[in-house]
């Protein structure tokens, strides 16, 4: 079975300030990791997903995320917090990328003057 | 362009109606599934279909139902054995490169 938490479900942080959200993953198998963004009333829009090539993954709108096998994590982070970027942010697990998705509980970003 | 329409928007039944949801994609995917997302609990798997004519209950199935006579089509009925439908519910396809969503129906059952 696969899981995902995400730790932390509602982050704030102020406009310019670096953002992290963290994902911790249980897979018995090499997973495919994904971050999606949520923006109220719509649907999900993928910023970034691992597919075991390299570690260090850039996704759209200055997103990074980084696989860390030893500490099962993906976390998202963001150099520089934009008011666009409040929204909810949720991380998923599966088995490929025509696998079923299974997702974490969402966080919720704040961004504050 | 392609994608995925999610109709209505937003839905209002009384309860002990039964209700469907419509999911319609023009994407050529194969594989499509529905999620319901209630606050603090992420996306939950009801219903996925890999192909036309066959589909498989997801982690909360109970109180749902779907058909897949159509490739492009998905719908879902939320019948009244379901009993606590109040929820955004969001369609999805697959073609194998990855998932692709609508932009959700939020069912309320007054």
């Amino acid at each position: 079975a696969q899981s995902v938490t995400q730790l932390g479900s509602h982050v704030s942080v102020s406009e310019g300030a670096l953002v992290l959200l963290r994902c911790n993953y249980s897979s018995s198998v090499p997973p495919y990791l994904f971050w999606y963004v949520q923006y109220p009333n719509q649907g999900l829009q993928l910023l970034l997903k691992y597919t075991s090539a390299a570690t260090l993954v850039k996704g759209i709108n200055g997103f990074e995320a980084e696989f860390k096998k030893s500490e099962t994590s993906f976390h998202l982070t963001k150099p520089s917090a934009h008011m666009s970027d409040a929204a909810e942010y949720f991380c998923a697990v599966s088995r490929g990328t025509a696998s079923k998705l299974t997702f974490g509980t969402g966080t919720r970003l704040q961004v504050t003057l | 362009d392609g994608g995925i329409t999610q109709s209505p928007k937003y839905l209002f039944r009384k309860e002990g109606q039964n209700v469907t949801l419509s999911c319609e994609q023009n994407l050529n995917h194969d594989a499509m599934y529905w999620y319901r997302q209630d606050p603090g609990q992420g996306l939950r798997l009801i219903y996925y279909s890999q192909i036309v004519n066959d589909f498989q209950k997801g982690d909360i199935a109970e109180g749902y139902s779907v058909s897949r006579e159509k490739k492009e089509s998905f719908p879902l009925t939320v019948t009244s054995a379901q009993k606590n439908p109040t929820a955004f519910y969001l369609c999805a396809s697959n073609g194998g490169a990855g998932y692709t969503f609508g932009s959700g129906t939020r069912l309320t059952v007054v």
